[in-house]
């Protein structure tokens, strides 16, 4: 069945380093690839999405690439500041149900001042 | 334009009763997707509505049921309540055409079951 997986599940990294958090998604037409961002006791908030007819986006320190051979997705934060500290996911979604996205499982980052 | 409401945004309820909530999209959107959040199985989807109608499914029980209305207002319904049924309910909308992937979340409803 349709599956995201999300690693590491938490993270940790001092202000100003880049963080990485990695997924794979198990159903070859997959084909939309979003991130949430979600903060404590708030609503997940998209921040950058990915079409897989495109190998990478950025939007200013937020980057995702996108690898569909391995069918694995990444998403790279530089220059990280502490109010990127949330819980972040992955998804995964495809045409024929657009609107059905499976979410990985989220990663707690953490940054330290 | 307003963002997704979502009401009520606490509810607490006894094991078997039946609850109501309810989610007003983005204005335009055409699209209600609902879906539970808890800590031990994350974010997971429940069905999604579309033009009044139920376009894609989930895999919960059927005491979990939904509707939507001619305004894309929606309502999800879950019956004979069970403590596992505790969590938060977020609904998102979305353009709901085809390629109209973006879904824009609301602030949720948290329910607890006692």
């Amino acid at each position: 069945g349709e599956n995201v997986e999300q690693h590491p599940s938490t993270l940790s990294v001092q202000e100003g380093d880049s963080a990485v958090i990695k997924c794979t998604y198990s159903d070859s037409a997959s084909n939309y690839f979003p991130w949430y961002k979600q903060e404590l006791g708030k609503r997940p908030q998209l921040i950058i999405d990915i079409r897989s007819n495109v190998g990478e986006k950025k939007d200013q320190r937020i980057a995702v690439t996108l690898n569909k051979t391995a069918k694995h997705f990444s998403l790279h934060i530089t220059e990280t500041q502490p109010e990127d500290s949330a819980v972040y996911f992955c998804a995964a979604s495809k045409s024929s149900s657009a609107s059905k996205i499976i979410f990985g499982s989220g990663t707690r980052l953490s940054i330290r001042p | 334009k307003a963002g997704v409401t979502q009401t009520p945004r606490y509810l607490i309820k006894t094991r078997g009763q039946q609850v109501t909530l309810s989610c007003s999209p983005i204005s335009g959107h055409r699209s209600v997707s609902w879906y539970q959040q808890t800590p031990g199985q994350g974010l997971q989807f429940l069905f999604e509505y579309f033009s009044e109608t139920q376009r894609n499914k989930g895999n919960f029980p059927g005491r979990f049921s939904g509707r939507q209305f001619s305004n894309s207002r929606s309502e999800m319904n879950v019956s004979t309540l069970e403590l596992g049924d505790s969590a938060l309910y977020l609904c998102a909308s979305s353009l709901g055409g085809p390629l109209a992937y973006e879904q824009y979340f609301g602030p949720g409803t948290r329910l607890t079951v006692t």
